[in-house]
């Protein structure tokens, strides 16, 4: 149960877009649809983004958008707000029957 | 309004246990599967464990497999973790967490978090 690779550190300044990435293997990115993502600010709990790849849920804006091929996930906000400045986890359902975090990548607005 | 309020959590000697335990309110609770998380202080997040609706599957991260055990009481709304020969890398804040698709054991997105219980295993 290896962390899924994420970048340290994306950065951008307000309205631009940026993508973070997510690399797995065959038995837990590649494998399944079943890859989330979740924003953290400091000192709160983690909050649920996207799921199933690309599934926003209820009130999660839509300037958040995820995607798959492969082995790779990738979470791309669009129009970068200062309020998107946080930490950032990729996770996925593994053919284990268990699940995996990423690293964690830390977006900085500009 | 979901809520989960987790317990338990405090200061351990290595080698002892500790019982954690989350209340749940606010959605049916033995609609959904429920998870462990756990986060070390300044580090990223680790899944810990996860049990469906009817206890029928659970599942475990290698590093706590064998020490801990996961349950839950549908009646009491309350999910537990038993944490059993504690070590000072399972210090972290531990969360309790409701999966988004609920009357489905599928994989699912963690999508409410409590505020966590600290467990600090120390000597």
């Amino acid at each position: 149960q290896s962390a899924l690779t994420q970048p340290a550190s994306v950065s951008g300044s307000p309205g631009q877009s940026i993508t973070i990435s997510c690399t797995g293997t065959y038995s837990d990115v590649g494998a399944h649809n079943y890859v989330s993502w979740y924003q953290q600010h400091p000192g709160k709990a983690p909050k649920l983004m996207i799921c199933d790849v690309s599934y926003r849920p209820s009130g999660v804006s839509s300037r958040f958008s995820g995607s798959k091929a492969g082995n790779t996930a990738s979470l791309t906000i669009s129009g970068l707000q200062a309020e998107d400045e946080a930490d950032y986890y990729c996770s996925s359902y593994t053919s284990t029957n268990s699940y995996v975090f990423g690293s964690g990548t830390k977006v900085t607005v500009l | 309004e979901v809520q989960l309020v987790e317990s338990g959590g405090g200061w351990v000697q290595p080698g002892r246990s500790l019982r954690l335990s989350c209340v749940a309110s606010g959605f049916t609770f033995d609609d959904y599967a429920m998870h462990w998380v756990r986060q070390a202080p300044g580090k990223g997040l680790e899944w810990v464990s996860s049990i469906n609706w009817n206890s029928g599957s659970i599942g475990y991260a290698d590093s706590v497999e064998g020490r801990f055990t996961i349950s839950r009481d549908n009646a009491k709304n309350s999910l537990y973790l038993q944490m059993n020969s504690l070590r000072a890398e399972d210090t972290a804040m531990y969360y309790c967490v409701k999966v988004h698709w609920g009357s489905t054991s599928r994989p699912n997105g963690l999508h409410m978090w409590g505020q966590g219980t600290m467990v600090t295993v120390s000597s």
